[in-house]
């Protein structure tokens, strides 16, 4: 159990489809994270959320969209989005972005785009 | 450019010992981190070194040598359950973290 939850953990869609990719962390941090990890690859970050104001957004295509109501959910809109796209998309939360905390993973969701 | 470099892939033996390295070029450091992820699981925080030297938890082992841009894991007496990919991410300046593309491990009876 390690505090950070993701739904769906599984997804396909079509390249044409609106979806969202949901997280929540239970551990009173303050940082969210949005990485994507390809097979054989480093993970990429996505987005950085720190005090649910957004600090980074690594040259990621507007087809994602994320979105941190508050600092226990972020969520990843997902819209026209490529097969290369396909990818597992791991969320991570930490106690805050600008220090050495150590970062903690949800499980994940796959995503397939068809 | 910034830089991790580790093993693809490395096999041992059960009750064995395994080092596996990691070199980085990077904008600046605030320290090495290592992650462990099983197939299908999120990446677990192993160990963290800020600071040259060794730190021991349990079986498991990470050194760092800044001067060098180096570190290892090592890990003992090893298990099965081992068994899976094992992840460098050393933060920049900017304390973000830059990652490997990890090393799995396979442990063979």
């Amino acid at each position: 159990e390690t505090g950070v939850t993701q739904t769906p953990r599984h997804l396909v869609m079509g390249m044409t489809n609106k979806k969202s990719l949901k997280c929540e962390q239970h551990l009173g941090h303050n940082a969210m994270y949005w990485y994507k990890q390809s097979a054989k690859k480093p993970l990429e970050l996505m987005f950085v959320y720190n005090f649910k104001e957004q600090t980074e957004n690594n040259s990621v295509p507007s087809r994602f969209s994320p979105e941190c109501p508050n600092s226990s959910h972020l969520f990843l809109h997902l819209h026209t989005l490529q097969p290369e796209d396909s990818a597992l998309y791991l969320c991570a939360s930490s106690q805050g972005a600008g220090e050495s905390h150590e970062q903690y993973f949800g499980p994940g969701t796959r995503l397939t785009v068809t | 450019g910034q830089n991790i470099d580790q093993p693809t892939e490395m096999t041992a033996t059960e009750g064995a010992i395994v080092q596996i390295n990691c070199t980085y070029q990077t904008s600046g450091f605030n320290g090495l981190f290592w992650y462990q992820q099983h197939a299908g699981e999120a990446p677990t925080f192993l160990s963290y070194n800020v600071l040259d030297g060794l730190e021991e938890k349990g079986r498991f082992s990470s050194f760092l040598s800044r001067s060098k841009g180096y570190s290892y894991l090592l890990l003992k007496e090893l298990q099965m359950k081992d068994s899976a990919s094992y992840l460098c991410a050393v933060k920049d300046s900017n304390y973000q973290l830059i990652w490997g593309a990890g090393t799995k491990l396979i442990i063979k009876p």
